[in-house]
């Protein structure tokens, strides 16, 4: 059955550090790859996607995510967080017919 | 342009209490619709999910039911609720025309008490 992996469930950083989500997949078939991001007392909205092309896929607000296809990856990196990139962030495959999330990430930035 | 309404926002019933939410969907047809739950320290679990009427695939046994009489509309049901059904319940869909972005509802919030 497919299944999406978010190994980190809580990531605190301070403002202006690097940050690394990872997200593992496993899909045998052609996959489409996305991020969404939930800011507090918000919904739920897209931050980047990967369906083709180029593997490194830039998305809003300075994120971007690398596709590996040999390592059923897809992490999502910012060079420099803000405070407010405070969120949860979700990782998600789509099989046919349905997007499968991961469990999460919760992100807190301190100034 | 494409809505998603869901409703309602929030919802407290007691334990054993049947449960009812509905979305529908605008500006669009044949959509695919999907029911996920956000628990806390869970993420979000995809719960159910249609691609056409009548048509309700299962990701997780548990005490929840869904319909889909309408093309547009899908229904969250349960006959006894429990105390782990409580959670922040999700309607999504998207259509799969080149960009599978999915359109989220804007919850319930379901605590059963």
């Amino acid at each position: 059955a497919q299944s999406v992996s978010q190994h980190n469930h809580h990531v605190i950083l301070s403002e202006a550090a690097s940050l690394e989500l990872g997200c593992n997949y496993s899909y045998g078939g052609t996959v489409n790859l996305f991020w969404y991001v939930q800011y507090p007392g918000q919904h739920l909205q897209l931050l980047l996607k990967y369906f083709s092309g180029d593997p490194l896929v830039k998305g809003i607000k300075g994120f971007e995510a690398e596709f590996i296809k040999s390592k059923f990856s897809f992490n999502l990196r910012k060079p420099s967080v803000q405070w407010s990139d405070t969120a949860e962030y979700f990782c998600a495959v789509n099989a046919p017919d349905k997007l499968i999330f991961g469990t999460g990430t919760r992100l807190q930035v301190f100034p | 342009s494409q809505t998603i309404h869901q409703w309602p926002a929030t919802l407290v019933q007691p334990v054993g209490s049947p449960l009812s939410l509905e979305c529908t969907v605008e500006g669009t047809s044949n959509p695919n619709l999907y029911w996920y739950r956000q628990a806390a320290g869970r993420g979000l679990q995809l719960l159910f999910y249609s691609v056409g009427i009548g048509q309700i695939s299962s990701e997780v046994p548990q005490n929840l039911s869904a319909s889909r009489p309408q093309d547009r509309q899908f229904i969250l049901s349960s006959k006894k609720l429990l105390l782990s059904d409580s959670g922040f319940y999700l309607c999504a869909w998207n259509g799969w025309q080149g960009d599978e972005k999915l359109f989220f509802g804007s919850g319930t919030q379901l605590s059963v008490l």
